[in-house]
């Protein structure tokens, strides 16, 4: 089955414990991101990548990290977190960047206290 | 700044009526348009998308429309049902550039 798969699902930490959420696609896609929801921003895109060892930023990347050493693996890093990086996190694939609908990963539910 | 904008943060229609949603973006240079539904506790699933070489694009009871000189799309659903109670989020991008722009989503409930 096609799927872009995120754990984990929930989280809770502390201000300034480093975490990963990580985030692995099974088809083969080029393109992979990440987006933070928060309530009344809609989806905000963090960082990007076009292809293995290519990323980029997004429109909110301050305070995170990625990187993309094989194709299905996108890991995103909090280095040390913080309150206002609470959030619900998507990791999204699609084949390439170029006007192609993504598949997005069932979310990730972080609460930094 | 938000490029991409819904206004209408809810929708309620009656089963069986059309839904129409609405999205207006700043940016000239998108020339990709894309709809996603969410429903709670899962990711965002696409729905349909067009380019801005057309002004229509359907999909079952699914239509988007686009207006590039007014900056405008709107998703047209016909008949509404139960089922498409969710969050729609419209989505831009550039040909040629790397990012995607999302609206803030406008919840849509479908009335039995």
């Amino acid at each position: 089955e096609a799927q872009v798969t995120q754990n984990p699902r929930y989280l809770i930490t502390v201000t300034g414990k480093k975490l990963t959420v990580t985030c692995s696609q099974n088809m083969n896609h080029e393109y992979m991101s990440w987006y933070r929801q928060d309530p009344g921003l809609g989806l905000r895109q963090i960082y990007y990548s076009m292809n293995v060892e290519a990323t980029d930023k997004g429109d909110v990347p301050e305070g995170y990290k990625v990187s993309r050493k094989e194709k299905r693996n996108f890991p995103l890093i909090l280095e040390s977190p913080s309150p206002n990086q609470t959030s619900l996190y998507f990791c999204a694939s699609s084949f390439n960047a170029m006007n192609t609908e993504a598949f997005f990963g069932q979310g990730t539910r972080l609460t930094v206290v | 700044d938000q490029q991409v904008k819904q206004n209408s943060p809810s929708l309620s229609v009656q089963e069986g009526r059309i839904s129409i949603l609405n999205c207006d973006y700043t940016n000239s240079m998108f020339d990709y348009f894309l709809w996603y539904k969410k429903y709670p506790a899962e990711g965002p699933t696409f729905l349909i998308s067009i380019s801005s070489i057309k002004d229509k694009n359907e999909d079952g009871r699914f239509t988007v429309f686009l207006n590039k000189s007014a900056k405008h799309l709107s998703l047209h659903i016909v008949p509404s049902q139960p089922g498409d109670s969710a969050v729609y989020f419209c989505a831009a991008s550039r040909g040629t550039g790397n990012q995607f722009y999302f609206g803030t989503g406008t919840s849509l409930t479908v009335i039995p």
